[in-house]
């Protein structure tokens, strides 16, 4: 089975501009979530996706947008990009989405704003 | 405020000996842990488990510990490898939390 696979790999943005992150999920997957790194925060979680609908929130202003399609590919948007969004961006699977299963991540975006 | 902790942000550890890597958290509604290992440039991957019902959880070299009292959590990885070098997280379910991670360790073995 292929990966969770996250594209682009890198992005380099000015201030103010918008970035769309895409995230395909493994096979069978249909939980896909969303996680901001940052050195010194960890990984943040920004949403879980579930059948195309949000189930789950972080704590990241509304700048921050996803969506999932029905074959649970998934899209993360940032408007009005700030310095501060400079992150890894991950995007993790799983099947289900239990709060006691494996997620499977991706290699991650990492996002430059300038 | 910072439900999963990661107080080392770094651990040096001579190859063949014990590295022991700590995480404290603080919602009794977390009932169930993970461990993740992130290499530079490529996600995190799923390194053990252990559910609170348990208080450890053994695979190969990689024992994760569960202090449930304390609150704590720790990972023993007996013998340390060259390849082991890399960034630990820790992270905690239940409840309507979804996958709370801590700031990470970064190991580093030394050969």
């Amino acid at each position: 089975k292929a990966g969770v696979t996250q594209t682009p790999r890198y992005l380099i943005k000015t201030r103010g501009q918008q970035v769309t992150l895409s995230c395909s999920p493994i096979s069978g997957h249909r939980s896909v979530s969303w996680y901001q790194q940052t050195p010194g925060q960890g990984l943040q979680f920004l949403f879980e996706y579930f059948s195309e609908t949000q189930r789950n929130k972080g704590n990241f202003p509304g700048r921050f947008s996803g969506r999932q399609f029905s074959n649970s590919r998934s899209e993360m948007n940032v408007s009005t990009l700030e310095l501060g969004d400079s992150a890894l961006y991950l995007c993790a699977s799983s099947e289900t989405g239990t709060h006691n299963e494996k997620l499977f991540f991706g290699s991650g975006t990492q996002l430059s704003v300038l | 405020d910072q439900q999963v902790k990661q107080n080392s942000p770094s651990l040096s550890v001579q190859e063949g000996r014990i590295s022991i890597l700590n995480c404290d958290y603080t919602n009794s509604m977390f009932d169930y842990f993970l461990w993740y290992k992130k290499y530079p440039a490529e996600g995190p991957t799923f390194l053990i488990s252990i559910s609170s019902i348990k208080d450890k959880n053994e695979d190969g070299r990689f024992t994760v510990f569960l202090n449930k009292s304390a609150k704590h959590l720790s990972l023993h990885i007996v013998p340390s490898q060259p390849g082991d070098s890399a960034v630990y997280f820790c992270a905690a379910t239940g409840g309507t939390y979804k996958y709370i991670f801590g700031t990470g360790t970064r190991l580093k073995v030394l050969a």
